[in-house]
């Protein structure tokens, strides 16, 4: 069964900086793109960042292009997002997901909060 | 970006109802287009990918269809346990998902 464990969620200020991890399991974690999407509390859903499989290509929306770093562990199976000069429009659930057909499996969400 | 928009925003249909939610797109998106659906409190989840293939264990009440900049989920027979949230996703560029349709039981 694939299980995807987000963890590293807190309350932080803006302008600081917070990393996220996502541990991988059920599944061949080093065949699959991964990729993190995000939901602001009562909002829709946000494609955040992309990454290939052996973490040499990365992709990223605009508004957090220059300031979010997705990375992966293939021999730990743990995908990363590093979000730094966090600002209060980041606060959101973040899911961890495979990118194959879709968006196919998704973790239970992590909540960061951005606020001083 | 291509924008997706959804409609109806709210749908209220009985158990056993036939329903249609649609999507449109901005431009074409080469039927790269998913479905998701999320339940109040959990994470989304994968329903069809690419306008029209069920995602594994997805029952087969559910389909999709379309082409161009106009796509179909259809729920042939509603069930209790359809309440949720539907999302669209287009992946012909960098992904962009719909606003969302809310489905209730009437």
């Amino acid at each position: 069964e694939v299980q995807l464990v987000e963890s590293g969620g807190v309350l932080v200020q803006p302008g600081r900086s917070m990393k996220l991890s996502c541990a991988a399991s059920g599944f061949t974690f080093s065949s699959f793109p991964m990729a993190w999407v995000r939901q602001a509390p009562t909002k829709g859903l946000e494609w955040v960042a992309t990454i290939s499989t052996s973490g040499g290509s990365t992709y990223y929306r605009d508004s957090v292009k220059g300031r979010f770093t997705i990375s992966r562990d293939n021999a730990k199976s743990t995908l990363y997002l590093q979000m730094d000069s966090l600002r209060s429009e980041d606060t959101a659930t973040y899911y961890c997901t495979t990118y194959s057909s879709g968006f196919d499996y998704w973790g239970q969400g992590v909540m960061v909060t951005v606020s001083s | 970006d291509i924008q997706m928009t959804q409609s109806p925003s709210f749908l209220s249909a009985s158990v056993g109802e036939r329903v249609t939610l649609s999507c449109k797109a901005s431009q074409n998106i080469n039927k790269y287009l998913d479905w998701y659906q999320q339940k109040l409190g959990e994470a989304p989840k994968l329903l069809i990918y690419n306008t029209n293939n069920l995602h594994t264990g997805i029952p087969s009440r559910f389909s999709g269809s379309g082409s161009g900049t106009d796509y179909t989920l259809t729920i042939s027979s509603l069930q209790p346990e359809d309440v949720a949230t539907y999302f669209c996703l287009q992946r012909n560029s960098w992904p962009t998902f719909g606003a969302g349709t809310k489905l209730e039981l009437k």
